[in-house]
Order: C-alpha cells, then structure tokens, then sequence
C-alpha cells in the first residue's frame, strides 16, 4: 500500500501568517492519464471532512483561494496564504492514484 | 447539491454484525460511485473499500476482505456497508463518501461494539 507521511503533524500559526503542510509518497501519484490523484481535506472536530484540494492544486468549488495546493511524483504540499480563525482544524492528505486509496496521518493545525 | 445521508448510530455486540446505509442526492447515482471509510476515535481515516454506482463492481482493502459488503440500490439511490463479526477495534465513526475520490461526505454513523 501506498504511504503518505505528513508534516509537520501539528503546527500552531499565527492569524494572518502563512502555513504549510508537507505530504510525501511512499509511490509516484502519477496516473496513466498524466494526472497526480493527490487530494486534500480538512475536518473540524465534530465534522466530516471537506475536500478543499483535488488533483494537486485544484480547488473545490467555494474554498477560498488563500488555499492552494502544488507538487508532483511523491512531494506535495498545502499552503494557506493568510490564516484565518475558520482554518483550524486537522488536515489530511488522500491518494487516490493507487488501489487501496491511503491517507496521511493528518496535521492539526491550531492558533 | 450533493448530499449523502446516513443511517443512526449502532452499538452492537462483539461477533455480531453492522449495516450502515447511505443516501444520495442531487447527482445521478449510477454514474459515480461510493466509498467507505472509518476514523477510530481520534485517530486518522482507514479507507475500506469502493463500489462501482453501475456496474456493482467492488475493490475492498484487503484488511477488510472477506468481512465486508459494499452493495447498493439504485432505485433509492443508497449504498451499503455491512461489517461481520464486530470486535471492540471496529468501534469507529464510518463515512460513505461521493465515488473515489471522496468529493462529498455524509455527516457519519458512530459505531459502538461494546459487551
């Protein structure tokens, strides 16, 4: 199975600073198609997850653009331009190149 | 928009059984299909297999093969999981999610295997 090793696994920030998570592959995430299937979500305590990054850097539909997603092969990474109160919470990585689909350990992120 | 509703929390027996169901909305069914996952308390999320919304094919993590169904209906646009002979590790908060990807979640169903 494929590993996705994140880090930092908790990270404080300071409103309106930037933060970044790293996740690394066990395995290349590129697909036969050409594209990475690397997926980002972020889960509130209570919550089900959201999915806030798809494909590496693709956004879903209403997450605020000060999210953005980059990578390739077996490195990528979720950067947050400026955080925001709401940000807070745990944010896992998801593979969804390789049977089994496999996720990271999850980083909270905490002001 | 794209909803999925799932059934209420279970406590069960160890050795008993768990059928967990997961209504979709605002998308065709059969053309997408649905994941399972679960997230142990406070732990991270064990992803346990995927099936097929037209076809009914299904692609289980191994851990889990022989001891989970995934099925669906697609006259009521609800998938399926049933897990068998419960242990006190499968105490977990399990999610159907939108095909393989995991676009969209449903809100999770607690289930508790306690003597």
């Amino acid at each position: 199975d494929v590993v996705l090793s994140q880090s930092p696994l908790s990270l404080p920030v300071t409103l309106g600073q930037p933060a970044s998570i790293s996740c690394r592959s066990s395995q290349s995430l590129l697909y036969t198609d050409g594209d990475a299937y690397l997926n980002w979500y972020h889960q509130r305590p209570g919550q089900s997850p959201t999915r806030l990054i798809y494909k590496v850097s693709n956004r879903d539909s209403g997450v605020p653009d000060r999210f953005s997603g980059s990578g390739s092969g077996t490195d990528f990474r979720l950067n947050i331009s400026r955080v925001e109160a709401e940000d807070v919470g745990i944010y896992y990585c998801m593979q969804a190149t390789h049977w089994p689909r496999t996720f990271g350990q999850g980083t909270k992120v905490e002001i | 928009q794209v909803q999925l509703v799932q059934s209420g929390a279970e406590v069960k027996k160890p050795g008993a059984s768990v059928r967990v169901s997961c209504k979709s909305s605002g998308y065709t069914f059969v053309n997408y299909g649905i994941t399972w996952v679960r997230q142990a308390p406070g732990k991270g999320f064990e992803w346990m297999g995927w099936i097929n919304g037209y076809t009914g094919d299904t692609n289980y993590a191994q851990k889990f093969q022989g001891r989970v169904t995934i099925t669906t209906d697609a006259s009521t646009s609800t998938a399926f999981m049933e897990l068998r002979t419960l242990t006190s590790d499968d105490t977990a908060v399990y999610y159907c999610a939108t095909d393989d990807q995991l676009d969209f979640w449903g809100q999770g169903t607690l289930v508790t295997v306690s003597s």
